[in-house]
């Protein structure tokens, strides 16, 4: 069975700062991979995917991530801290590779707030 | 915005009360989907409907139900509410079905149940 763990829930930054959330993932079957960012009282907007294509996957917004298969993670990054980054972000996995259907399971979530 | 609505923003119902939420998908997207969101529970996949038919389910209680109509907007149905169902309800679209494709998510229904 799929799952996913983000590691702390809360995650503070100073602006300028790097920013590194952590996930981790287990999956029979070589997996999707992706990060959602969720703004307060929004829905969720995708921030990138990980479909097998490339390693290091770049995203919207100045974020990227890498796929590290010996270590089962994908963790997300950004170089330089924004205030605007302040946000939820889920990690999500999807096993669905071989079918036509999708179930996507997601992680607990990590607050990113970010320090002036 | 990402072309995903839903219908209303907010629902306040009492317990043993049976409430529709209604979601209509990017314009082209066959897909719907259903997460519930709360704080003790998280973001949960509930089901998932490409063109009509159920593809895929998760942890959705049997006194939840879900369609999708010929015209690809999608309702889910809530019975027999309790205290617990109190959540924010999310509807996401695709263009497919496939476990990779980029799901677009509406900006939720808050269901208070009292």
């Amino acid at each position: 069975a799929q799952s996913v763990t983000q590691l702390g829930s809360h995650v503070s930054v100073s602006e300028g700062a790097l920013v590194l959330l952590r996930c981790n993932y287990s999956s029979s079957v070589p997996p999707y991979l992706f990060w959602y960012v969720q703004y307060p009282n929004q829905g969720l907007q995708l921030l990138l995917k990980y479909t097998s294509a490339a390693t290091l996957v770049k995203g919207i917004n100045g974020f990227e991530a890498e796929f590290k298969k010996s270590e089962t993670s994908f963790h997300l990054t950004k170089p330089s801290a924004h205030m605007s980054d302040a946000a939820e972000y889920f990690c999500a996995v999807s096993d669905q590779r071989y079918s036509s259907a999708s179930k996507i399971i997601f992680g607990s979530g990590t607050r990113l707030s970010i320090r002036p | 915005d990402s072309g995903v609505t839903q219908t209303p923003k907010h629902l306040i119902t009492a317990t043993g009360q049976r409430v529709t939420l209604r979601c209509s998908p990017r314009s082209g997207d066959l897909s719907v989907y259903w997460y519930q969101q709360s704080l003790d529970q998280g973001l949960q996949f509930l089901i998932h409907y490409y063109n009509g038919e159920e593809r895929a389910k998760g942890n959705i209680l049997e006194r939840f139900s879900a369609q999708q109509f010929p015209d690809l907007h999608s309702e889910l149905n809530l019975s027999s509410l309790e205290l617990g169902d109190s959540a924010l309800y999310f509807c996401a679209s695709s263009v497919a079905s496939g476990g990779g494709d980029t799901q677009y998510f509406g900006p939720g229904t808050r269901l208070t149940v009292l």
